[in-house]
């Protein structure tokens, strides 16, 4: 079965403090691995696509990279509006969907 | 550019009521989906479409229609609403399903059946 998993569930950092938030996954023929950024209350904010091994891409403050089971999103120096869900999604081949994980709740304390 | 309009923003219904949330996007998006997104579980596909005129199950479809007319409308319809319905509702549309494009999302319906 195609599965999403992401971790850590919860992460607080201090403003300036570095680090990363994996999503791993098993699925068969990934067609497309997705970042998305989620606020209280609103919809996920598409962020990255990665589409392969060895692949990074960069936004700011956030870069996303790929291996063959996991992706990490790293975060350099967060600043507080940063603060948000992070989610992650696989695309599968023959699959109308994305298939997500749980996310990771992400908060940057000033 | 609107992108994903979804209404209402909020509802409640009492148990065994009917009603109609509203997707609609103007960005001429081939594919439309609705996902559930509920504490713990994740986002969850209820149904999709990959153009007007089709439409498909995914995951949770059982209590809730959709049909697809335009391009650019996908209404949700629950039949006889249940307390298990009771969840956040985001509509998701694509330029095509047939390839790693990145979905664009609505702002959510939040629903309570009590």
């Amino acid at each position: 079965e195609d599965q999403v998993t992401q971790s850590p569930e919860a992460l607080r950092l201090q403003e300036g403090e570095s680090s990363s938030l994996n999503c791993s996954y098993t699925v068969s023929g990934l067609r497309g691995l997705f970042w998305y950024r989620q606020d209280p209350g609103k919809g996920p904010e598409f962020l990255f696509t990665l589409y392969s091994a060895g692949e990074e891409k960069e936004k700011e403050r956030l870069k996303a990279t790929l291996t063959k089971k996991e992706s990490f999103l790293h975060i350099t120096a967060p600043k507080p509006e940063d603060s948000a869900t992070y989610l992650c999604a696989v695309k599968v081949p023959g699959a109308q969907k994305l298939v997500f994980g749980q996310g990771t709740r992400l908060t940057i304390n000033p | 550019n609107a992108g994903v309009t979804q209404t209402p923003k909020f509802q409640v219904l009492k148990t065994g009521q009917s009603m109609t949330l509203q997707c609609a996007q103007d960005m001429n998006h081939e594919y439309m989906s609705w996902y559930r997104q509920d504490p713990g579980m994740g986002l969850r596909l209820i149904h999709y479409s990959v153009g007007a005129g089709i439409t498909d199950q995914g995951e949770v479809p059982n209590g809730y229609n959709v049909s697809r007319s335009t391009t650019e409308d996908f209404p949700l319809r629950l039949l006889s609403a249940a307390p298990s319905q009771t969840s956040v509702y985001f509509c998701a549309s694509s330029y095509s399903n047939r390839g790693a494009y990145g979905y664009t999302f609505g702002s959510g319906t939040r629903l309570t059946v009590v």
